[in-house]
């Protein structure tokens, strides 16, 4: 398994179109994780599945905002009418749940998201 | 309400000094994790440490070590003879012990620069 893989490594769109950003978690991993990443800050938290379940959304996640994991394997992040706000660094990240509770997230490179 | 504070922005270092990286954290739980995150220019977030709050013996891995103060809120990151490669973003984390890594909190990283 070669780690996280997200899709696209950029994106450039203009100011109220939609766009779609996939990951592809380690293939074990149950869990999975979206954050995003503006210039100078930490990641943030934006929702997370536990296979096909989102158990957990944040509040920086608007309705323009939708996750999917239809099968409990890869995961799609839409964001629509996207507004300039929205240019970040989108990362994904998966991790296994363990019985600790304490999970270590895997992150992926992330989809870096420019809105003109 | 969890809160991780890196209060050095950025840090410099010649290759070989040491260097120590603070993370000060808040948070009304009793039980809960902290991590250490390193982001190289890549981009990819990568695990360095979790740490548990019942456990506060430091932790030392290679060059890394880890000073955990339970009284002081601290979980302190040291690189000794630092090299090159350990120029990247720092990231100090925190989620609560009932959630796991569902939601971390991210501090705002520390941007080491080692120079040779």
């Amino acid at each position: 398994d070669t780690g996280v893989s997200q899709d696209p490594r950029h994106k450039i769109t203009k100011r109220g179109q939609n766009v779609t950003f996939r990951c592809d978690p380690i293939s074990e991993h149950n869990r999975l994780y979206w954050y995003r990443q503006t210039l100078g800050q930490g990641p943030e938290f934006l929702t997370y599945f536990q296979n096909e379940a989102q158990l957990e959304k944040s509040r920086l996640l608007s309705d323009r905002f939708s996750a999917e994991r239809p099968k409990g394997s890869f995961s799609t992040l839409e964001i629509q009418r996207t507004e300039q706000g929205d240019s970040a660094m989108y990362l994904c990240a998966s991790s296994l749940r363990g019985d600790s509770g304490a999970n270590v997230l895997t992150f992926g490179a992330g989809s870096r998201l420019t809105v003109l | 309400a969890q809160k991780v504070t890196q209060a050095q922005t950025e840090i410099s270092v010649v290759e070989k000094e040491d260097v120590t990286l603070d993370c000060v954290y808040e948070t009304r739980d009793t039980t809960y994790y902290l991590f250490w995150y390193k982001q190289p220019p890549s981009g990819e977030l990568v695990f360095l440490i979790r740490r548990n709050s019942f456990d506060e013996q430091n932790e030392i891995s290679g060059r890394y070590s880890w000073n955990f103060q339970k009284s002081t809120s601290s979980f302190n990151f040291t690189i000794t003879a630092s090299q090159v490669v350990d120029s990247a973003v720092y990231f100090c984390a925190l989620s609560d012990f009932q959630t796991g890594a569902n939601n971390l909190f991210f501090g705002t990283g520390t941007r080491l620069t080692v120079i040779p």
